[in-house]
Protein backbone atom coordinates (compact mmCIF):
# COMPACT_ATOMS: atom_id res chain seq x y z
CA UNK A 1 0.00 0.00 0.00
CA UNK A 2 1.54 3.81 -1.15
CA UNK A 3 1.64 5.99 1.74
CA UNK A 4 2.81 9.76 1.27
CA UNK A 5 3.77 10.92 4.56
CA UNK A 6 3.94 14.80 5.25
CA UNK A 7 5.66 16.54 7.92
CA UNK A 8 3.45 18.06 11.01
CA UNK A 9 0.91 21.08 12.06
CA UNK A 10 2.97 24.61 11.70
CA UNK A 11 2.10 28.08 13.06
CA UNK A 12 3.62 30.94 10.78
CA UNK A 13 3.65 34.42 10.86
CA UNK A 14 2.20 36.79 8.38
CA UNK A 15 4.92 37.70 5.86
CA UNK A 16 6.81 34.84 6.64
CA UNK A 17 7.68 31.60 5.06
CA UNK A 18 6.67 27.84 5.70
CA UNK A 19 8.23 24.30 4.25
CA UNK A 20 6.39 21.42 4.19
CA UNK A 21 7.68 17.93 3.09
CA UNK A 22 6.20 14.73 1.56
CA UNK A 23 7.52 11.24 1.56
CA UNK A 24 6.66 7.73 0.22
CA UNK A 25 6.27 5.30 2.50
CA UNK A 26 8.41 2.81 0.43
CA UNK A 27 10.99 5.52 -0.12
CA UNK A 28 11.44 6.20 -3.73
CA UNK A 29 9.72 9.12 -6.19
CA UNK A 30 10.06 6.35 -9.17
CA UNK A 31 9.02 8.37 -12.30
CA UNK A 32 5.70 9.87 -10.37
CA UNK A 33 4.60 13.01 -10.19
CA UNK A 34 4.23 14.89 -6.45
CA UNK A 35 1.26 17.40 -6.28
CA UNK A 36 0.63 19.72 -3.88
CA UNK A 37 -3.41 20.55 -3.21
CA UNK A 38 -4.79 22.77 -0.50
CA UNK A 39 -7.81 23.21 1.16
CA UNK A 40 -8.84 26.40 3.15
CA UNK A 41 -11.38 25.55 6.25
CA UNK A 42 -14.33 24.84 4.99
CA UNK A 43 -13.88 25.34 1.64
CA UNK A 44 -12.85 23.04 -1.51
CA UNK A 45 -9.62 21.67 -3.46
CA UNK A 46 -7.26 23.73 -5.12
CA UNK A 47 -4.09 22.36 -7.16
CA UNK A 48 -0.66 24.58 -6.23
CA UNK A 49 1.67 23.18 -8.13
CA UNK A 50 3.64 19.32 -8.72
CA UNK A 51 7.00 18.46 -10.01
CA UNK A 52 8.52 14.92 -11.52
CA UNK A 53 11.44 14.69 -9.06
CA UNK A 54 13.16 12.41 -11.87
CA UNK A 55 12.64 15.10 -14.11
CA UNK A 56 13.23 18.20 -11.51
CA UNK A 57 11.03 20.33 -13.47
CA UNK A 58 7.96 21.89 -11.41
CA UNK A 59 4.83 23.35 -12.90
CA UNK A 60 2.96 25.91 -10.75
CA UNK A 61 -0.80 27.73 -11.11
CA UNK A 62 -0.31 30.73 -12.19
CA UNK A 63 -1.96 32.05 -8.50
CA UNK A 64 0.99 31.10 -6.70
CA UNK A 65 3.49 31.94 -9.62
CA UNK A 66 6.48 34.05 -7.79
CA UNK A 67 5.82 33.04 -4.26
CA UNK A 68 5.61 28.98 -4.49
CA UNK A 69 8.53 26.96 -4.77
CA UNK A 70 8.11 22.92 -5.02
CA UNK A 71 10.95 20.86 -4.99
CA UNK A 72 12.72 17.04 -4.98
CA UNK A 73 15.50 15.91 -3.16
CA UNK A 74 15.87 12.77 -4.55
CA UNK A 75 18.57 11.10 -2.18
CA UNK A 76 16.37 11.43 0.57
CA UNK A 77 13.15 10.58 -1.92
CA UNK A 78 11.25 13.90 -0.25
CA UNK A 79 9.28 16.67 -1.76
CA UNK A 80 9.13 19.86 -0.73
CA UNK A 81 6.32 22.39 -0.69
CA UNK A 82 7.74 26.44 0.10
CA UNK A 83 5.41 29.21 0.51
CA UNK A 84 6.35 32.60 0.75
CA UNK A 85 4.59 36.02 1.98
CA UNK A 86 2.03 34.13 3.97
CA UNK A 87 -1.20 35.90 5.05
CA UNK A 88 -4.17 34.48 6.89
CA UNK A 89 -5.65 33.97 3.37
CA UNK A 90 -2.96 30.81 3.35
CA UNK A 91 -4.51 29.03 6.50
CA UNK A 92 -5.26 25.58 5.15
CA UNK A 93 -4.58 21.52 5.53
CA UNK A 94 -2.26 20.95 2.43
CA UNK A 95 -1.99 17.99 0.77
CA UNK A 96 0.53 16.24 -1.28
CA UNK A 97 -0.76 13.77 -3.90
CA UNK A 98 0.49 11.37 -6.44
CA UNK A 99 0.02 11.53 -9.73
CA UNK A 100 1.62 9.15 -13.10
CA UNK A 101 1.91 12.27 -15.02
CA UNK A 102 2.12 15.96 -14.50
CA UNK A 103 -0.95 17.05 -14.86
CA UNK A 104 -2.81 14.43 -14.31
CA UNK A 105 -5.47 12.67 -11.35
CA UNK A 106 -4.22 11.83 -8.24
CA UNK A 107 -4.52 8.34 -6.92
CA UNK A 108 -2.31 8.64 -3.23
CA UNK A 109 -2.88 11.15 -0.96
CA UNK A 110 -0.73 12.46 2.43
CA UNK A 111 -2.38 13.09 5.72
CA UNK A 112 -2.42 16.69 5.27
CA UNK A 113 -0.60 19.18 6.88
CA UNK A 114 -2.64 22.45 8.83
CA UNK A 115 -0.51 25.39 8.34
CA UNK A 116 -1.86 28.11 10.55
CA UNK A 117 -1.09 31.87 9.69
CA UNK A 118 -1.68 34.06 12.76
CA UNK A 119 -0.17 36.76 14.31
CA UNK B 1 -8.29 27.87 -17.01
CA UNK B 2 -10.89 25.27 -17.17
CA UNK B 3 -13.51 26.18 -14.62
CA UNK B 4 -15.67 23.17 -13.27
CA UNK B 5 -18.72 24.18 -11.86
CA UNK B 6 -20.77 20.83 -9.66
CA UNK B 7 -24.51 21.34 -9.41
CA UNK B 8 -26.08 20.67 -6.55
CA UNK B 9 -24.19 22.17 -3.94
CA UNK B 10 -26.45 20.38 -1.58
CA UNK B 11 -27.98 16.70 -2.04
CA UNK B 12 -30.65 15.18 0.66
CA UNK B 13 -31.41 11.83 0.17
CA UNK B 14 -31.64 8.61 1.59
CA UNK B 15 -29.66 5.26 2.19
CA UNK B 16 -30.66 3.33 -1.01
CA UNK B 17 -31.86 6.43 -3.18
CA UNK B 18 -29.81 7.19 -6.36
CA UNK B 19 -27.41 10.21 -6.09
CA UNK B 20 -26.53 12.41 -9.51
CA UNK B 21 -24.10 15.26 -9.72
CA UNK B 22 -23.34 17.19 -12.06
CA UNK B 23 -19.89 18.85 -13.20
CA UNK B 24 -20.08 21.30 -15.83
CA UNK B 25 -16.71 22.42 -18.16
CA UNK B 26 -15.92 25.52 -19.31
CA UNK B 27 -14.17 24.56 -22.34
CA UNK B 28 -13.66 20.84 -23.38
CA UNK B 29 -11.99 18.42 -21.29
CA UNK B 30 -10.23 16.36 -24.16
CA UNK B 31 -9.28 12.71 -23.73
CA UNK B 32 -12.13 12.94 -21.01
CA UNK B 33 -9.35 13.48 -18.50
CA UNK B 34 -11.36 13.75 -15.63
CA UNK B 35 -11.92 12.71 -12.37
CA UNK B 36 -13.46 12.54 -9.37
CA UNK B 37 -13.14 12.34 -5.61
CA UNK B 38 -14.91 11.68 -2.34
CA UNK B 39 -13.91 13.16 0.69
CA UNK B 40 -15.31 12.80 4.27
CA UNK B 41 -14.51 15.57 7.02
CA UNK B 42 -10.39 14.89 8.56
CA UNK B 43 -10.03 13.07 6.00
CA UNK B 44 -7.72 13.67 2.50
CA UNK B 45 -9.92 13.26 -0.60
CA UNK B 46 -9.94 9.77 -1.95
CA UNK B 47 -9.92 8.47 -5.54
CA UNK B 48 -13.13 7.10 -7.16
CA UNK B 49 -13.27 7.42 -10.97
CA UNK B 50 -10.91 8.78 -13.67
CA UNK B 51 -10.50 9.00 -17.49
CA UNK B 52 -14.58 10.45 -16.77
CA UNK B 53 -15.90 6.53 -16.52
CA UNK B 54 -12.52 4.28 -14.97
CA UNK B 55 -13.44 3.07 -11.31
CA UNK B 56 -10.33 3.48 -9.41
CA UNK B 57 -8.60 0.21 -7.27
CA UNK B 58 -11.11 -1.64 -4.92
CA UNK B 59 -14.23 1.20 -5.50
CA UNK B 60 -17.63 -0.31 -5.92
CA UNK B 61 -19.67 -0.47 -8.47
CA UNK B 62 -22.52 1.36 -7.28
CA UNK B 63 -19.95 4.19 -7.93
CA UNK B 64 -20.44 5.11 -11.86
CA UNK B 65 -18.77 7.72 -13.76
CA UNK B 66 -20.04 9.37 -17.45
CA UNK B 67 -19.81 11.73 -19.83
CA UNK B 68 -17.40 13.70 -22.33
CA UNK B 69 -16.76 16.92 -23.34
CA UNK B 70 -17.82 19.51 -21.02
CA UNK B 71 -20.83 17.83 -19.11
CA UNK B 72 -20.50 14.83 -16.82
CA UNK B 73 -22.11 13.03 -14.24
CA UNK B 74 -21.45 10.92 -11.23
CA UNK B 75 -23.84 8.48 -10.49
CA UNK B 76 -24.12 6.64 -6.91
CA UNK B 77 -26.67 3.95 -7.76
CA UNK B 78 -28.12 2.72 -4.17
CA UNK B 79 -26.52 5.06 -1.44
CA UNK B 80 -24.84 3.47 1.23
CA UNK B 81 -25.17 4.91 5.08
CA UNK B 82 -20.91 5.46 4.44
CA UNK B 83 -21.44 7.77 0.57
CA UNK B 84 -22.74 10.86 2.57
CA UNK B 85 -19.92 12.99 1.90
CA UNK B 86 -18.66 15.11 -0.36
CA UNK B 87 -17.40 14.58 -3.53
CA UNK B 88 -15.49 16.91 -6.33
CA UNK B 89 -14.43 16.68 -9.73
CA UNK B 90 -11.39 17.45 -11.14
CA UNK B 91 -10.21 17.78 -14.68
CA UNK B 92 -6.59 17.34 -15.77
CA UNK B 93 -6.28 18.02 -19.87
CA UNK B 94 -5.30 21.35 -19.21
CA UNK B 95 -3.35 22.08 -15.92
CA UNK B 96 -5.37 20.92 -13.30
CA UNK B 97 -8.44 22.51 -11.71
CA UNK B 98 -11.21 20.87 -9.30
CA UNK B 99 -14.88 22.02 -9.11
CA UNK B 100 -16.21 23.50 -5.85
CA UNK B 101 -17.62 20.60 -4.19
CA UNK B 102 -21.17 18.79 -4.16
CA UNK B 103 -22.25 17.56 -0.46
CA UNK B 104 -24.61 14.47 -0.54
CA UNK B 105 -26.26 14.77 2.83
CA UNK B 106 -28.94 12.44 4.14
Amino acid sequence: QVRLVQSGADVRKPGSSVKVSCKPSGGTFNNFAINWVRQAPGQGLEWMGGIIPTLGLPKYAQKFQGRITITADYSTSTAYLNLSSLTSEDTAVYYCARGNALPDYFGYWGQGTLVTVSS
Amino acid sequence: EIVLTQSPDTLSLSPGERATLSCRASQTVRGNYLAWYQQKPGQAPRLLIYGASTRATAIPDRFSGSGSGTDFTLTISSLEPEDFAVYYCQQYFNSVTFGGGSKVAI
